[in-house]
């Protein structure tokens, strides 16, 4: 089995910061790569497929990055929305989940 | 417009059978781009993926509920379902039922682009 692990595991930060989640997984996973927005009592939702690849409808202020076993997701000038976990999920081979982070307002 | 529509009993008593139903609306389940699957939150814990089915049939089950799932279609319903047995405690959790779309030809290993609200699923005697 492929294991993802995020870091950090909770984030505190201020609207309009940069934050950066960090996704490693315990072999290469040649950029089948994506990450989800998680609110409470919602669905998730997809932001970022294939390491890069912005969803359709997904602020531009995401972004996503990162190759072989070790990849990013970037959010820009945070807005109040953002505050959520986020997960990212290989889908290499199976499909396999981080364990997520927590980002709340500082 | 594309609408996901869980369905099932809320609570489930130990060693029983967790059954669950998605109805598809708005887009048929035949596509060829899409496949079909089911994830889970356990109260307070991360996403679990559980496993996926194709309009044909084929199968593919997270290994460690691989003995105890079964996922399955039905095209003249434009339904997917999903049935896990001998539940325990463990296997409470928040059931959520989605598309999986083929963006880059991960095939049955695609992400999941829509999803339904979930079902609340309880198991206790």
């Amino acid at each position: 089995d492929i294991q993802m692990t995020q870091s950090p595991s909770s984030l505190s930060a201020s609207v309009g910061d940069r934050v950066t989640i960090t996704c490693r997984a315990s072999q290469s996973i040649d950029n089948y790569l994506n990450w989800y927005q998680k609110k409470p009592g919602k669905a998730p939702n997809l932001l970022i497929w294939a390491t890069s690849t912005l969803q359709t409808g997904v602020p531009s202020r995401f972004s996503g990055s990162g190759s072989g076993t070790d990849y990013t997701l970037t959010i820009d000038s945070l807005q109040p929305e953002d505050f959520a976990t986020y997960y990212c999920q290989q889908s290499y081979l199976s499909l396999t989940f981080g364990q997520g982070t927590r980002l709340d307002i500082k | 417009q594309l609408k996901l529509q869980g369905s099932g009993p809320g609570l489930v008593k130990p060693s029983g059978t967790l059954s669950l139903t998605c109805t598809v609306s708005g887009d048929t389940i035949m596509s060829s781009s899409y496949y079909w699957g089911w994830i889970r939150q356990p109260p307070g814990r991360g996403l679990e993926y559980i496993g996926t089915v194709y309009y044909t049939g084929t199968t593919y089950y997270n290994p460690s509920l691989r003995s105890r799932l079964t996922v399955s279609v039905d095209t003249s319903k434009n339904q997917f379902s999903l049935k896990l047995t001998s539940v325990t405690a463990a296997d409470t959790a928040l059931y959520y039922c989605g598309r999986q779309l083929d963006f880059y030809g991960s095939g049955i290993y695609s992400p999941f682009d829509s999803w339904d609200q979930g079902t609340l699923v309880t198991v206790s005697s």
